[in-house]
């Protein structure tokens, strides 16, 4: 059974450049979320989708920070234009309806690590 | 604001004692609570959790103890193993909300 995939796994850019992380959720699964992990912040939830419809982006940072959720099996995490620090790993998750809103229990991609020089 | 917040960023044990690993929060809303493990170049992985109607959860060597009234919780890892070395992340979520909100994390380092 295939778990979240992501890509890139590595992603190293210009300072302006646009990037464009990718997401394939566990089928099935109806939750969908963006976290970017840092060092001083931990795990930050960025937003999340419910059956591909945006519910709560008050995580994303700034204007530069897109998410699109086009079906359920694929969404993206855009930044445009990228800065330093934008560096960080992103992780994607999917969760089910029940495991959601009963245990919160999420699974996670591997992570996308992003360095903006 | 740091609604869930682990204040030690790192710990160091020797194998076969006992590792203990505390997060604070300041929602009183929260109603589930939750521990993830998460090694180097790999997403976290759901490890424990407990509901805010019980003060403890036990799985094996793991047990999560929770202070409502503190508002604290530990994960308690007994004995401890090298292949514990890890970071582990609190979460908490909130009633009627679909997501998880988590600390900064504690690194876990476990020697011979």
């Amino acid at each position: 059974d295939a778990g979240v995939i992501q890509s890139p796994r590595h992603e190293v850019t210009e300072m302006g450049q646009e990037v464009t992380l990718r997401c394939k959720p566990i089928s099935g699964h109806d939750y969908l979320f963006w976290y970017r992990q840092t060092m001083m912040r931990g795990l930050e939830l960025l937003i999340y989708f419910n059956n591909n419809v945006p519910i709560d982006d008050s995580g994303m940072p700034e204007d530069r920070f897109s998410a699109k959720m086009p079906n359920a099996s694929f969404s993206t995490l855009k930044i445009q234009p990228s800065e330093p620090r934008d560096s960080a790993v992103y992780f994607c998750a999917s969760s089910s309806r029940q495991g959601a809103l009963v245990t919160g229990e999420l699974f996670f991609g591997e992570g996308s690590r992003l360095t903006v020089l | 604001d740091q609604q869930v917040k682990q204040n030690s960023p790192s710990l160091s044990v020797q194998e076969g004692r006992i590792s203990i690993l505390n997060c604070d929060y300041t929602n009183s809303m929260f109603d589930y609570f939750l521990w993830y493990k998460k090694y180097p170049a790999e997403g976290p992985t759901f490890l424990i959790s407990i509901s805010s109607i019980k003060d403890k959860n036990e799985d094996g060597r793991f047990t999560v103890f929770l202070n409502k009234s503190a508002k604290h919780l530990s994960l308690h890892i007994v004995p401890s193993q090298p292949g514990d070395s890890a970071v582990y992340f609190c979460a908490a979520s909130a009633v009627n909300t679909d997501k998880l909100i988590f600390g900064t994390g504690t690194r876990l380092q476990v020697f011979p």
